[in-house]
């Protein structure tokens, strides 16, 4: 099946800095949301996005449903050793409840 | 509390030997859906189904079987597990509804075939 692009891989930040991570996408996507998995825990929803243009934010995060509905952002201020995990993108077409996932940014934080 | 459970959330077994992973939604979500999660694959649907009696297959449902015989719950069979399927499973539910595609997943069962 189809994975969505998310960038960057991995990344190292001293604590305090702020973090930008994005996914693309060739198809168009209805709905984008964003997930935090802690080590050995299951995903947990961070960010849903519901319109083309749409910014949310929550707490120190703050996502961006692409203009042209191919791509999301997501970026978190000022970052804490707590924000340490694997942040995953995922998408959804029209007219189906299936998610389509990146691959994940695995995020580590030095304080 | 608003929740998806699994059990067993670790499981340590034999090729061949039949298992069921349980997991069990409390929202009244129509959707549900079972992953797996493998190293540099990231997630992959194996079953979903979309209500009682609805189910279909994912990306990777080989080896795989489900059953919906409530909307609360959404058990994952393997009738006879290989090592190849040794990862970790996770569930997920969402209500399906137009304003809320929000998919809220389990804790994991990390699984090992041996």
């Amino acid at each position: 099946g189809q994975q969505l692009n998310q960038s960057p891989q991995s990344m190292f930040i001293q604590e305090g800095e702020d973090v930008s991570m994005n996914c693309t996408s060739s198809s168009i996507f209805n709905t984008w949301l964003w997930y935090k998995q802690d080590p050995g825990e299951g995903p947990v929803l961070l960010i849903a996005l519901y319109k083309a243009g749409e910014l949310t934010s929550n707490g120190r995060l703050t996502a961006q449903f692409g203009i042209t509905r191919k791509d999301s952002f997501l970026n978190i201020s000022a970052s804490i050793p707590s924000d340490v995990g694997i942040y995953f993108c995922a998408g959804r077409r029209g007219g189906s409840e299936k998610l389509v996932f990146g691959k994940g940014t695995k995020l580590t934080v030095n304080p | 509390e608003a929740q998806v459970t699994q059990n067993p959330r670790y499981l340590i077994t034999v090729t061949g030997k039949k298992l069921t992973v349980t997991c069990s939604q409390n929202m009244n979500h129509e959707y549900m859906s079972w992953y797996r999660q493998d190293p540099g694959l990231g997630l992959r649907q194996i079953y979903y189904s979309m209500n009682v009696e609805v189910t279909d297959k994912g990306d990777v449902p080989e080896g795989y079987k489900v059953s919906r015989k409530e909307k609360r719950n959404f058990p994952l069979i393997l009738e006879s597990p290989s090592p190849n399927q040794t990862s970790l499973y996770f569930c997920a539910s969402s209500s399906g509804t137009a304003d809320s595609y929000e998919q809220y997943f389990g804790p994991g069962t990390r699984l090992t075939v041996t």
